[in-house]
């Protein structure tokens, strides 16, 4: 079975800072990967997917998240933190192969609030 | 284009009392999810249906919940004899496709309180 962890439920970075959102998978396949936002009283948005095309993966509103198969690992950042960032993140995994029950479903961590402080 | 829907967007109700949360997918989109957002358990995944084969239900957690999807479209996730801890937020997906590079489009959700 695939789950995913996120470390750290609440992250507070200042305006124009790193973020960084830590999110580590453990699959017995090649797990897909995806990191999506959740704005308050609203559905969630995908940022990015790991899809083993390539390891570093560039998504909307400047994220990006590296795939790191030694660590299992798919850690989110921005380089520069904006208020409109502020919101909680979600990385979830997805079986790679077809077949048994798991397929096609997601698998999310408990999700990661971001506050962002002027 | 229109994304997901749902409706409605809030519903309160009794304990004991059936629900019936509606979603609309993206058109053209052949496979539909169910999640529930929760304080205690996350986002959970409930249910799932693929064109015409047999919807994964393994993530339904009594029998009091059901989902049918009419027509390949709309979906209807029917929970009786609501429990105190079905209050939750229901989220409803679709995809293109159920593969594993297919993204999932999300509903804004109901919220659903049970007194």
């Amino acid at each position: 079975a695939q789950s995913v962890t996120q470390l750290g439920s609440h992250v507070s970075v200042s305006e124009g800072a790193l973020v960084l959102l830590r999110c580590n998978y453990s699959s017995s396949v090649p797990p897909y990967l995806f990191w999506y936002v959740q704005y308050p009283n609203q559905g969630l948005q995908l940022l990015l997917k790991y899809t083993s095309a390539a390891t570093l993966v560039k998504g909307i509103n400047g994220f990006e998240a590296e795939f790191k198969k030694s660590e299992t690992s798919f850690h989110l950042t921005k380089p520069s933190a904006h208020m409109s960032d502020a919101a909680e993140y979600f990385c979830a995994v997805k079986l790679a192969s077809a077949g048994g029950t798991s397929y096609g479903k997601l698998t999310f961590g408990q999700g990661t609030i971001l506050t962002v402080h002027p | 284009g229109a994304g997901v829907s749902q409706s409605p967007s809030n519903k309160v109700t009794e304990k004991g009392k059936d629900v019936e949360l509606r979603c609309d997918p993206i058109s053209g989109h052949t496979a539909l999810y169910w999640y529930r957002q929760s304080l205690g358990q996350g986002l959970e995944f409930l249910i799932y249906f693929q064109g015409n084969s047999a919807p994964d239900k393994s993530g339904l957690p009594s029998d009091r919940f059901s989902a049918e999807r009419t027509g390949g479209s709309v979906s209807t996730l029917t929970i009786q004899r609501t429990q105190q801890e079905d209050s939750a937020v229901y989220l409803c997906a679709s995809s293109f496709r159920r593969g594993p590079t297919d993204t999932q489009y999300f509903g804004p959700g109901t919220r659903l309180t049970v007194l």
